[in-house]
């Protein structure tokens, strides 16, 4: 049962252009949400967050939007850079003593073109 | 460096053997993370803990697998009786009491069974 679904496998966006990656979940005992980015050979790298209390999250290029009625999130990275070129990694956590467990998507491939 | 540790980088072990896993936390983090990546899988949760105590052991696969944390720091993941299905790269995260699930990866293990 994949809780947290990353349904694009793949996004290409020109240089300069936004990025816009989606996540959906399904389980509604997530209560905090996470995006990371992974190069090849790296762990993953912590981009930006956002409560379910929220529904939106600016941190420079990146923006987080949540709408918990329709149980999606998105990524918006603008302008898009070749440096961003990476996997993108949606996350949630449900609340409770079992925060730590953060269920990832599968993953999206961002290649950003000059 | 200041970063997550994990040793060694590269394991290939026979099928059956045993395998330890390392994991050096960024100092002064309570809470450690293990999770691990098969092939063109996304990340997947084994187990957490806070301090020494692991609250959450609910994705380990099997009784083969174990994991121990000492001293609220170095953390060991161990694998019995290891199967060609273990093969995967092992990620650990730490993250620093009160960022709840802000977690920092090392760059992980990637094991191969053989």
């Amino acid at each position: 049962d994949q809780q947290v679904k990353q349904n694009s496998p793949s996004l290409s966006v020109q240089e300069g252009r936004i990025s816009i990656l989606n996540c959906d979940y399904t389980n509604s005992m997530f209560d905090y949400f996470l995006w990371y980015k992974k190069y090849p050979a790296e762990g993953p790298t912590f981009l930006i967050s956002i409560s379910s209390i929220k529904d939106k999250n600016e941190d420079g290029r990146f923006t987080v939007f949540l709408n918990k009625s329709a149980k999606h999130l998105s990524l918006h990275i603008v302008p898009s850079q070749p440096g961003d070129s990476a996997v993108y990694f949606c996350a949630a956590s449900p609340g409770g003593t079992s925060y730590g467990k953060l269920t990832f998507g599968q993953g999206t491939i961002l290649t950003v073109h000059p | 460096g200041a970063g997550v540790s994990q040793s060694p980088s590269n394991k290939v072990t026979e099928k059956g053997k045993d395998v330890e896993l390392r994991c050096d936390p960024i100092s002064g983090h309570t809470a450690l993370y293990w999770y691990r990546q098969s092939l063109g899988q996304g990340l997947e949760f084994l187990i957490y803990f806070q301090g020494n105590s692991a609250p959450d052991k609910s994705g380990l696969p099997s009784d083969r697998f174990s994991a121990e944390r000492t001293g609220g720091s170095v953390s060991t993941l161990t694998i019995q009786r290891t199967q060609q299905e273990d093969s995967a790269v092992y990620l650990c995260a730490s993250s620093p009491q009160g960022r709840r699930t802000e977690a920092f990866f090392g760059q992980g293990t990637r094991l191969t069974v053989v």
